[in-house]
């Protein structure tokens, strides 16, 4: 499965536009990028996930370039309830479903 | 949204004595469950992939009699912690997923917090 690089902490005002950077740059044809979040003591929640088009749920968006060696997840209204953890994934959906996480960017959201 | 439920959210036992942890989809079936175990300041580690009615897949440097893992059926899985100890103490979290072979995100539950005296 490809390997992913996220930065290892960001910080963001509440309120404002959380963009969180994911580079994927072995990405295969097959590979679908996934999002998750941890909250501490918690289990990882799932965001949202894309194979080559934008996508947009109750939560976030998931923009992913066109070469797709990249993707941006973006909280448009963060608050301090999304101080957490976010991991970005890639797995093809020909797998098991295994998810191989990272380190994760924590994102802290300040007031 | 699917929930996955696991129980206990928390144990602590004497070392030596074997934990029973369940995991439980509550609104989908599971063909596949996982598990992870994650320590303090760390990301999940997988340890086993199990798909109903099978053996379960340990991940390299797991020991799969140490852990046992059965997955009788689409809504149950289990991890049994056997002769814990010490070093065993983790953060303890499964997943599961309804279809196999798809985009189908996992869901996670809340965890079990092990600690072995």
């Amino acid at each position: 499965d490809a390997k992913t690089t996220q930065p290892p902490s960001m910080d963001c005002a509440e309120g404002r536009a959380a963009n969180l950077p994911c580079n994927h740059s072995t990405i295969s044809g097959n590979e679908y990028v996934y999002w998750y979040r941890q909250i501490h003591s918690q289990g990882p929640q799932y965001i949202i996930h894309g194979l080559k088009n934008n996508e947009t749920n109750e939560m976030a968006s998931l923009i992913i370039t066109e070469d797709r060696k990249s993707s941006t997840l973006i909280l448009p209204h963060a608050t301090l309830r999304d101080t957490a953890v976010y991991y970005c994934i890639v797995r093809p959906s020909s797998n098991t479903g295994k998810l191989i996480f990272g380190q994760g960017t924590t994102l802290q959201v300040k007031p | 949204g699917a929930v996955v439920s696991q129980h206990p959210s928390w144990v602590i036992c004497k070392s030596g004595t074997s934990v029973k942890i369940e995991c439980r989809s509550l609104d989908f079936q599971a063909t596949t469950m996982f598990w992870y175990r994650q320590f303090p300041k760390q990301s999940l580690m997988l340890m086993a992939t199990s798909n109903e009615g099978s053996k379960a897949t340990y991940e390299q440097g797991v020991e799969k009699d140490k852990f046992l893992i059965n997955h009788a059926s689409l809504t149950l899985s289990t991890l049994t912690v056997t002769s814990a100890h010490p070093e065993d103490s983790s953060f303890y979290i499964c997943s599961a997923r309804g279809r196999a072979y798809s985009n189908q995100p996992q869901h996670f539950g809340d965890g079990t917090r092990l600690s072995i005296l």
